[in-house]
């Protein structure tokens, strides 16, 4: 089945503590990105990427990392978590960022609090 | 400044009623407008994409509508059911620069029996 994973679903953790969500699909796209989405203002871009080692910030970078050494993985990384990274996360993919058409294809999301 | 908005931000219904969610953007140039449903708890899913030349497209009891000239965009849910209780999203693309996709903040749409 043609989909994008996401580990893990929910994740409770404290200030601080480095964390990973992890991402992949495998419909062998090319184009993936992680937002994140928070009451009252909607799905906000964190980072993407538009192919294996090609990685920009999106419209939230701060405080996350990416990295987009496969084809299908594309994990977010929290150095530092702090609170107000508090929310709910998805990663997307699309089969490339240049085709007009492509539809974005979004995981089942990530609910992450950090106390 | 590239934008999209959605109104109403929450909308209640009647099961078998019809409701109209609108969109209005300012993202220029302009190149296709997507609508996405999304269940509690999960991710979008898209519904239809609308083109600069496309006024109305519809996908089962969805129909969507465009008007470029306004800039204005509408989802009309006919004969509603307790199943689209949903928030729904306007997505927005623009034709140039890679960080190009604007998204509105959606409307929740809670359908009652």
């Amino acid at each position: 089945e043609a989909q994008v994973t996401q580990n893990p679903r929910y994740l409770i953790t404290v200030t601080g503590k480095k964390l990973t969500v992890t991402c992949s699909q495998n419909m062998n796209h090319e184009y993936m990105s992680w937002y994140r989405q928070d009451p009252g203002l909607g799905l906000r871009q964190i980072y993407y990427s538009m192919n294996v080692e090609v990685t920009d910030k999106g419209d939230v970078p701060e405080g996350y990392k990416v990295s987009r050494k496969e084809k299908r993985n594309f994990p977010l990384i929290l150095e530092s978590p702090s609170p107000n990274q508090t929310s709910l996360y998805f990663c997307a993919s699309s089969l490339s960022w240049d085709r007009a058409y492509n539809e974005q294809f979004f995981g089942p999301g990530t609910r992450l609090t950090v106390l | 400044k590239n934008q999209v908005e959605q109104s109403p931000q929450s909308l209640i219904i009647l099961e078998g009623k019809n409701c109209t969610l609108q969109c209005n953007y300012t993202v220029s140039p302009f190149s296709n407008l997507r609508w996405y449903k999304q269940d509690t708890g999960r991710g979008p899913v898209s519904l239809t994409i609308m083109t600069f030349s496309e006024n109305t497209k519809s996908n089962g009891r969805y129909t969507a509508t465009l008007d470029a000239d306004t800039k204005q965009s509408s989802l009309h849910i006919t004969a509603s059911q307790l199943s689209d209780s949903a928030s729904y999203i306007c997505v927005v693309r623009r034709e140039t620069g890679a960080n190009n996709l604007f998204f509105g903040t959606g409307t929740r749409l809670t359908v009652i029996p």
